[in-house]
């Protein structure tokens, strides 16, 4: 079946650092998406990429599609320390209901 | 709204208990979902479904039985509790041409 891995497991940063965390699907991804869970919380929604190539930006995260829409990417510029959490990325295969995810990447930052 | 409502937040069974997690959304969303998440293994998919009648095994099926009488409510059930079994579950639902998951606040399940 369809596989998400997802790199590095774990990232401890200095605040003020950049950080990325990287998605490789086994498949061709219709799209992807990337979440966010706060220690002790729940997965958030962040967005959704659907075009080959795509990169999308929300404030100093910065996330891209990859051209053979199997791979892609969440970058943080500058750290805080409310970047604190764990970020998943997942993918929906065409067709049926399941939503995969990647094993996550937990961000540490220290003040 | 409410959104994804889990129950209990909390639960210790034995070993060899039954119990079932209610999962339960307000969105009139057609998917529904349950993941089960452990230490650097990420979201695991256990079941879901595309509606209400319909459901499916995901990547780790075993152990867990669902069923999805209503579009508002997908319960999970753990016929006969084992030690490995001891997780956090989430519920998830979205709407069937979206993408974004909308997820419960987790139960935290362990079993001794």
């Amino acid at each position: 079946g369809q596989q998400v891995m997802q790199i590095p497991q774990y990232q401890h940063v200095q605040e003020g650092e950049d950080f990325t965390t990287y998605c490789n699907s086994s498949t061709t991804l219709s799209n992807i998406q990337w979440y966010k869970q706060r220690p002790g919380g729940h997965p958030v929604f962040l967005i959704q990429l659907v075009k080959s190539g795509e990169v999308k930006k929300q404030k100093r995260l910065t996330f891209q599609f990859g051209e053979a829409k199997k791979n892609s990417s969440l970058h943080i510029t500058a750290t805080q320390t409310t970047d604190v959490g764990t970020y998943f990325c997942a993918g929906a295969p065409s067709n049926t209901g399941k939503l995969i995810f990647g094993q996550g990447t937990t961000l540490q930052v220290k003040p | 709204n409410a959104g994804v409502t889990q129950t209990p937040k909390f639960q210790v069974l034995k070993t060899g208990q039954s119990m079932t997690l209610q999962c339960a959304q307000d969105m009139n969303h057609e998917y529904m979902s349950w993941y089960r998440q452990d230490p650097g293994m990420g979201l695991r998919l256990i079941h879901y479904s595309v509606g209400a009648g319909i459901t499916d095994q995901g990547e780790v099926p075993n152990g867990y039985n669902v069923s999805r009488s209503t579009t508002e409510d997908f319960p999970l059930r753990l016929l006969s509790a084992a030690p490995s079994q001891t997780s956090v579950y989430f519920c998830a639902s979205r709407h069937q041409g979206s993408t974004e998951a909308f997820f419960g606040q987790g139960t935290r399940l362990t079993v001794v």
